[in-house]
């Protein structure tokens, strides 16, 4: 199936580090949604983007929504040890009636941490 | 706190075996999805209900997998027979659609078929 293309896939970082990695796709969404995923657990929500060129932060996180609808970025500020994990975008288009799609989710960043 | 709440967590089974999975989505959302995780494919979807009613489920094997709600409580997938490239974490996630959807998902059932 279709899937987004996130870079980088995997990153060592300092603790106290800022964090940026990216999503693209080659069809537009209307939606962008982060999650993260913990070792052993499913994905919970982070952050969701609705219109093109929003930026949203939640706490240390921000992320933004591509003005070409076709990508997005999350970026961590200072970096701490749990956030460690595997982080996936996810884009949805709504359909002609105007209710949501499914999602397709990215191929993940891998973020291990580092004292 | 609302979760999606999956069983059996673990799972090992022999080949050919049936396997049914459970997903208990949060109470008021109208829309259920299964989803298959593993290493080469990432997350995979496989099929969606909105209303308990089936929307997509061509990401599905349909000789071997079937999926359903009996009620908006309860949604099931079934796999049978069980074959070792079946060996995934398979999530169920639910979400309430209002134009978006924000899917909210489960802690997931490892599956592993020997």
């Amino acid at each position: 199936g279709q899937q987004l293309n996130q870079s980088p896939q995997s990153m060592f970082i300092q603790e106290g580090e800022d964090v940026s990695m990216n999503c693209t796709s080659s069809s537009i969404f209307n939606t962008w949604l982060w999650y993260k995923q913990d070792p052993g657990e499913g994905p919970v929500l982070l952050i969701a983007l609705y219109k093109a060129g929003e930026l949203t932060s939640n706490g240390r996180l921000t992320a933004q929504f591509g003005i070409t609808r076709k990508d997005s970025f999350l970026n961590i500020s200072a970096s701490i040890p749990s956030d460690v994990g595997i982080y996936f975008c996810a884009g949805q288009l709504k359909s002609r009636a105007g209710t949501a799609s499914k999602l397709t989710f990215g191929t993940g960043t891998r973020l291990q941490v580092t004292l | 706190d609302a979760r999606v709440t999956q069983t059996p967590r673990h799972k090992v089974t022999e080949m050919g075996q049936e396997v049914t999975m459970r997903c208990q989505p949060i109470l008021g959302h109208n829309t259920v999805f299964w989803y298959r995780q593993t290493m080469m494919q990432g997350l995979e979807l496989l099929a969606y209900f909105r209303n308990r009613a089936p929307l997509d489920d061509s990401g599905m094997p349909k000789d071997r997998f079937s999926a359903e709600m009996p009620d908006a409580t309860l949604a099931t997938l079934k796999i049978q027979p069980s074959e070792p490239r079946d060996s995934a974490v398979y999530f169920c996630a639910s979400g309430l659609v209002l134009g978006v959807s924000e899917a909210f998902f489960g802690q997931g059932t490892r599956l592993t078929v020997v």
